[in-house]
Order: C-alpha cells, then structure tokens, then sequence
C-alpha cells in the first residue's frame, strides 16, 4: 500500500486558501487518493477523493501532480471552523482499508 | 439524520467489565467498519463487513474483541474483560459496494477506570 507523507502542522489566515501538501510517492496507477478532516472529538468527515483528474465540490479543491506522486487539498477560503487535522489516504480500487497517518493539524487564524 | 449513528457516545466502565457499543451505518451501505482512535494518532482499522459477512479483522483486535453484523444492517462491538489500554474512540464507518467513500459516525470514547 502506497503510503502518504504530511507536514505535521499548518497555519493559515482566515479568509485565505489554505494549500495541504500530501505525498504519495509510491502511489500506484489504480490507488486513490482521499481526505478527510477531523474537528476535536468528533468522527472524520470526508471532504474529496480523485484518481488522476483535479476535483473540486463544495468544501475543496484536489490538485494532483501529472505523475501522482504528490497532492494539495486547497481550502479556498478558509474560516476558523476549518481548524482541524487533515489526513492525505492513498486507498487502491476494490478494497476497503483506510490507513490513516497522524495528518496535518491545520489553524487557521483570526 | 441519515448519518452513521453510534450509540453510546461516551462510555466510563470499570476494569474488567464488557462493554458494547453499537452502530447504524447510512442506510444503503452494505461496507461497515470499525476503528479505534487513541489520543494525537490517527484512526487505526479494527475489522470490516461486508452485509453480514466478517472479511477482515487487524492484529489489533484481540481475542477479548467481537464484532457482529447479524442482518447485514448495524453491527456491535464488544469488549470483554476492559482493560485500562482500551480507553480510546471507537469510530465506525459505512460505504456502499458500488464504491465512493466511507462516511464516519461521531464516535463512542471509551474510559476504563
């Protein structure tokens, strides 16, 4: 399983995009790539997944680089409720597991 | 709320007492699945269901851990015999078969004393 580096910490100015490295250097053709986001003491919650195309839906951007190695979840504007940690998955087609690092912890700043 | 529900949401118990939590995924999934979440880590992968089928279940889940999914609906998790070690959130999670993502519940922290 491709396995995913993150930085472990971030800050950002609230009202400006928030840019989430991830790397997946091993990352293989058929393996997607998901984020999720965790707020203090609540369960994760999915924002975007994608394969080799960019994405975007109503929470965030997923930019992948043309070879896949790497990511950026972008927060196009981001608000103090967005400061959590972030987790970069790499998941191949067909199965099931999510292996979670330990993420970026994201602060956004008033 | 057509969310992932678990119930309890928090649980204190006393060492060496069974506990079990439950789980209702969103109603069209037929993928379940359980982690646990220790303080500053990420979730670690416990076991998944396919219906009502058990397909995995990691190292991490000793012989004191079951899971059930009897009709391929909720499932439960026990813990026999608590130790203070288990204190953590148990985090299920449910997709559909048809792919996409795995939507997680809120969680049950649990507290051994």
């Amino acid at each position: 399983d491709a396995k995913t580096t993150q930085p472990t910490s971030m800050d950002c100015a609230e009202g400006r995009a928030a840019n989430l490295p991830c790397n997946h250097s091993t990352i293989s053709g058929n393996e997607y790539v998901y984020w999720y986001r965790q707020i203090h003491s609540q369960g994760p919650q999915y924002i975007i997944h994608g394969l080799k195309n960019n994405e975007t839906n109503e929470m965030a951007s997923l930019i992948i680089t043309e070879d896949r190695k790497s990511s950026t979840l972008i927060l196009p504007h981001a608000t103090l409720r967005d400061t959590a940690v972030y987790y970069c998955i790499v998941r191949p087609a067909g199965t099931y597991k999510y292996i979670f690092g330990t993420g970026t912890r994201l602060k956004v700043l008033a | 709320d057509t969310g992932v529900s678990q119930d309890p949401r928090h649980k204190i118990t006393k060492r060496g007492q069974n506990v079990t939590f439950r789980c209702d995924p969103i109603s069209e999934h037929n993928r379940l699945y359980w982690y646990r979440q220790t303080l500053g880590q990420g979730p670690e992968f416990l076991t998944y269901f396919q219906n009502e089928a058990q397909l995995e279940k990691s190292r991490l889940l000793s012989d004191r851990f079951s899971a059930e999914r009897p009709k391929g609906s909720f499932s439960t998790l026990e813990i026999q015999r608590t130790e203070q070690g288990d204190s953590a959130m148990y985090l299920c999670a449910s997709s559909s078969q048809t792919g996409g993502p795995a939507f997680f519940g809120q969680g049950t922290r649990l507290t051994v004393v």
